[in-house]
């Protein structure tokens, strides 16, 4: 069965502080990893990641496939309060539209 | 000037009852998506379709059944709603052919069945 596992499940860090997020995949027909953050409402993209080694950034937010270890982390450095969400990665089948989400990581950054 | 639009936003209603939930994209992305969210927030795929086209339907009550009248509309109905159907229910839409895989994801629909 196709399945997405993110760790920690919750989080609880100071400003300033880095982060690391992670996200492993089992999922035949691997196509590409996608991350996403979710305040109150809706979820909003964040990456999309198709090749190992590879990192993407953006602003204090950065992000790193690993197709060996079918593994993503997201890094988020100078954490702001505003960081605080949950965020979700997907990984999406190949031939398919289909996305396996995982459970999501609760972040939580205190003033 | 809302990519994709659901409503309503909240939706309460008794056992039993039938309703409907209705998403609308402005996009031009041609594959529409409904995720059901349960309470732990975990994305669950519904259904999906493709230029009208149902191609994802994954093991949801036949109760649910969604309709797609053109590539820019994708309702969701459902009919006897059980209390289990509470959730909130997000719909999405791509455009996978341009290689950006990325969903643009309407606000929800917070529906509670009491």
């Amino acid at each position: 069965e196709d399945k997405v596992v993110q760790s920690p499940l919750s989080l609880v860090v100071h400003e300033g502080d880095t982060v690391t997020l992670n996200c492993s995949y089992e999922v035949t027909n691997f196509r590409s990893l996608l991350w996403y953050k979710q305040e109150k409402k809706a979820p909003t993209f964040l990456f999309m990641l198709t090749s190992s080694g590879i990192e993407k950034k953006s602003g204090r937010l950065s992000s790193i496939l690993d197709k060996k270890e079918l593994s993503s982390i997201l890094n988020i450095t100078a954490t702001q309060t505003g960081d605080s969400a949950i965020y979700l990665c997907a990984a999406r089948l190949s031939g398919t539209y289909k996305y396996i989400f995982g459970t999501g990581t609760r972040l939580k950054v205190l003033a | 000037d809302t990519a994709v639009s659901q409503t309503p936003k909240y939706l309460v209603t008794q056992m039993g009852n039938d309703k409907s939930i209705k998403c609308e994209q402005n996009l031009g992305h041609d594959t529409m998506y409904w995720y059901k969210q349960d309470s732990k927030k975990f994305l669950k795929i519904m259904f999906s379709y493709n230029n009208k086209e149902l191609i994802i339907n994954e093991t949801v009550p036949n109760r649910f059944s969604p309709k797609s009248p053109d590539k820019a509309h994708l309702n969701l109905h459902i009919n006897s709603l059980e209390l289990g159907d509470s959730a909130v229910y997000f719909c999405a839409s791509s455009f996978p052919g341009t290689g950006t895989d990325g969903y643009t994801f309407g606000s929800g629909t917070r529906l509670t069945v009491v």
